[in-house]
């Protein structure tokens, strides 16, 4: 079956930087496009960045452009969002998802997800 | 960007009613709508694609309708199981943008 999890999160001050990872199981991983997506505490959920299958298309939310890089593995099986100069308001749930087919269509499995919490 | 409005955003519902959620999007957005089933702690499960799809596996009390704008879950018969929170996702242009959600309780 179909597994996405997430790993990476925690705490970590202003303007430093984290990696998180995903680690896909169940498919044919590099046929997807992947998706990383996030929850703030008490917020709506916030799409944040796509890779295509074969890594050569990636859309960034306004919000994280310039800071945040997704990169992907397909040896490896594995999905990762770097994340730079990080600010309070990316404390969030980070969840990947996989798309159903190509890179803009929804979601048909998400992971558990892991908390980044941005704190001094 | 579209916007996705979303109502009620709480809802208690007896076993056995008929529930509608809608979604309204702020722009033409054919059928590029899906919508998802979150409990607690879990991770989203994926209920409808492409706004009136139900995905395998998922109850036939569960179905979606809806074109261009206007969108709408419904879950007919409710269970007690169905309490969850329910959000839509549009997926027609970047960025994909979400619902704010609607959480259902089953009294």
């Amino acid at each position: 079956q179909v597994q996405l999890v997430e790993s990476g999160g925690g705490v970590v001050q202003p303007g430093r930087s984290l990696r998180l990872s995903c680690a896909a199981s169940g498919f044919t991983f590099r046929n997807y496009g992947m998706h990383w997506v996030r929850q703030a505490p008490g917020k709506g959920l916030e799409w944040v960045a796509v890779m295509s299958p074969d890594g050569s298309d990636v859309y960034y939310a306004d919000s994280v452009k310039g800071r945040f890089t997704i990169s992907r593995d397909n040896s490896k099986n594995t999905l990762h969002l770097q994340m730079n100069s990080l600010r309070a308001e990316d404390t969030a749930v980070y969840y990947c998802a996989k798309t159903t087919r190509g890179y803009n269509y929804g979601y048909d499995y998400w992971g558990q997800g892991t908390l980044v919490t941005v704190s001094s | 960007e579209t916007t996705l409005t979303q109502s009620p955003a709480f809802m208690s519902a007896t076993p056995g009613d008929k529930v509608n959620i809608s979604c309204k999007a702020s722009q033409d957005i054919d059928d590029d709508m899906n919508w998802y089933q979150q409990k607690p702690g879990e991770a989203p499960i994926f209920i409808i694609q492409e706004a009136t799809t139900l995905v395998p596996g998922i109850p036939p009390r569960f179905g979606g309708s809806g074109y261009g704008t206007d969108f709408t879950l419904t879950i007919n018969n409710i269970e007690s199981e169905d309490a969850a929170f329910y959000f839509c996702l549009q997926h027609d242009n970047f960025p994909f943008t979400f619902g704010p959600g609607t959480k259902v309780d089953i009294k």
